[in-house]
This record gives structure tokens, sequence and C-alpha cells, in this order.
């Protein structure tokens, strides 16, 4: 099976702080997608990724940057933490045309 | 833009019975549609998938019906159990590897 492992399952940051949140899929895959997910707004894309050190603009890329270095390994980098970016935060991955793979998610609390 | 809403934002069921979640999608271009179950805590796990050639397809307990003369997905759920309690969420993709998402169904199953 695959699998798409995200560094943590809570983290606690202080505002204005950089982070990162690393996600690694083993399985070969070309597409990498980085999501928010918050009460009632679903799943809403960050950033994607179709190959290495390709990187492409989701629906709401305002405050965050990625980074995809090796094939396997998708980052998301929070600039400069605010609290309106305190969220559960999903990692997905794909083979070409089919449905995404996802971690387990990364619950971030900026205070 | 294009959206994909389920009907409901949540639904209970009795433990035994047949659960039926509705999601309307609005891209009639849209080629593939997935349904995702995700639990407490944890990230999104695929369910089931059909391609617009399609209009049913059958899994272990779970039926995926597409209409896409009204734009509809659906799933059912047979012999609902306490496992089942989740939140599900149907995605769509229409012209490139992205999937968008809906809000997401809660679905509650009573003892």
């Amino acid at each position: 099976d695959v699998k798409v492992t995200q560094s943590s399952r809570y983290l606690v940051k202080r505002t204005g702080e950089k982070v990162f949140l690393e996600c690694v899929q083993d399985m070969d895959h070309e597409n990498m997608f980085w999501y928010r997910q918050d009460p009632g707004l679903g799943l809403r894309l960050i950033y994607f990724s179709y190959d290495v050190k390709m990187k492409e603009k989701g629906d709401i890329p305002e405050g965050y940057s990625v980074s995809r270095e090796k094939k396997e390994r998708f980052s998301l980098i929070l600039e400069s933490a605010s609290t309106n970016q305190t969220s559960m935060y999903l990692c997905a991955s794909s083979l070409q045309y089919y449905g995404y793979t996802f971690g387990s998610g990364t619950r971030l609390t900026v205070v | 833009g294009e959206s994909v809403g389920l009907h409901l934002p949540t639904l209970s069921v009795q433990e035994g019975d047949n659960s039926i979640i509705n999601c309307a999608y609005s891209n009639s271009a849209s080629d593939y549609f997935i349904w995702y179950k995700q639990e407490s805590g944890k990230g999104p796990q695929f369910i089931i998938d059909i391609r617009s050639n399609m209009d049913k397809r059958q899994g272990q307990r779970v039926t995926v019906l597409l209409n896409k003369t009204v734009k509809h997905l659906s799933l059912q759920i047979a012999a609902t159990q306490p496992g089942d309690s989740a939140v599900y969420f149907c995605a769509e993709r229409s012209n490139d590897y992205k999937l968008s998402f809906g809000a997401g169904t809660t679905v509650t199953v009573r003892a």
C-alpha cells in the first residue's frame, strides 16, 4: 500500500515563526498536494506539484510556499505563521490519473 | 468556478439500516469521481471511485451511483455499522490531475 507520511501529528507554534510541514510518499507518485481543512469549508488546495522542482499555486496560496527537491518529499512552509493559519493540514499524492492517497494530517495551532 | 457539494451536512442512521449520502457536482466535464471517508483524527481514506462512462459501481457494502443528467453522485452503504461513523467526502476531477472536494457529510450511526 502507498504510504504518505506527515512528519508531525500535532504542532504548536508562535505567531511570526517560520514553520515547516514535511510530507513523504513511498510509491514514486508524480503528483503531490497540500490542503488545509477547516470546519464547514472542506478541503482547500494550497499548493501542488506535478514533478520535482515544480510547483503550482492552488486556491489559497497566500502566506505559504512549498519545496519539492526530491520526488518523494513535498514540504509546506509558513513563512511567518499567523493565528488564521491554525488548521488541519493534509498532504496527498497520486499517480497521473488516479485518486489521492492522503497522509494522517498535521494539526497546527498558532498562538 | 466549479464546486462539489453535499446535500446534507449531517446524517443520522440506525445501525443495520442502509445509508445514502448525496453529492451534487457542477462541472459537466468532470470524468472521474471518488468517495472518501475520514474518521476522527485521521486523513481521508479512499472508499470507491467511478468514471463518467459508468453509472454504477459496487464495492464491499458500498455502491456509488452517478447520474450525469442531473450531475448527481451518491454513496450507498449497506447494513450500516458503528465503524461507518465518519465524515464522507465526494470529489470530482475535471480537466487536470486535481480533485475538487465537497464540504463533507458527517454520518452518525445510532446503536
